[in-house]
């Protein structure tokens, strides 16, 4: 178990719907990561956010947006879902960012979306 | 812009051989380089990382190797087993704190 903790576990929805993912970090983490990964596909970098903050931004669709909450959960939403949009979600947490300190970032067991 | 390029795609070994895997990165200012292991439908999980002020690092069968000069890193892999069958991603921290990740590389190592 690493401390991170995503829900839902599993998701199946019809096109065009908005769906919502939530990720609660590690204790005592400032920084979380979203990850989509598709199927056979490497790990695609989404969007981090540090302390509330955006911090740094990936190849994230104009549908899909995020945000941390001042308790430190993130949630990443989904709209206008497309059948591309079936992967799995990750979120991740460091204590800080992984450019001056190297933190290392833990994974949550991540959020299988289905767009049917 | 940053990227890691990370090859073989996919590798087959025999257990008790060495597996290597190597990857590259763009970004000169990257000083952190953690590997990943994934089993599938599993989180990638932690499973040796090393920082821009060593060239290598060993943690019983595996190991890490890096030339920041030529910005590369390379995973070895001695006496594989069976378990060690997966999915492999290195990864390189940009300068805005992300982490970036290879393509992956899928390791079968056959009993």
């Amino acid at each position: 178990d690493s401390g991170v903790t995503q829900t839902p576990k599993h998701l199946i929805t019809a096109t065009g719907q908005r769906v919502t993912l939530r990720c609660s970090p590690r204790s005592g983490d400032l920084s979380v990561y979203w990850y989509q990964q598709s199927l056979d596909q490497g790990l695609q970098f989404l969007i981090q956010y540090y302390n509330g903050e955006e911090r740094a931004k990936g190849n994230i669709l104009e549908r899909f947006s995020a945000q941390q909450f001042p308790d430190l959960h993130s949630e990443l939403n989904l709209s206008s879902l497309e059948l591309g949009d079936s992967a799995l979600y990750f979120c991740a947490s460091s204590v800080g960012t992984a450019s001056s300190s190297g933190n290392t970032i833990y994974f949550g067991e991540g959020s299988w979306l289905t767009v049917v | 812009g940053e990227n890691v390029e990370q090859h073989p795609s996919t590798l087959s070994v025999q257990e008790g051989d060495s597996a290597v895997i190597k990857c590259t990165y763009s970004d000169s200012a990257s000083n952190y380089f953690p590997w990943y292991k994934q089993e599938l439908g599993k989180r990638p999980q932690l499973i040796i990382d090393i920082r821009s002020n060593v060239g290598e690092k060993k943690d019983q069968r595996i190991a890490v190797t890096l030339n920041k000069t030529a910005k590369h890193f390379s995973l070895h892999i001695t006496e594989t087993q069976p378990e060690d069958s997966a999915v492999y991603f290195c990864a390189a921290n940009g300068n805005t704190g992300k982490l970036i990740f290879g393509q992956g590389t899928t390791l079968q190592v056959k009993p």
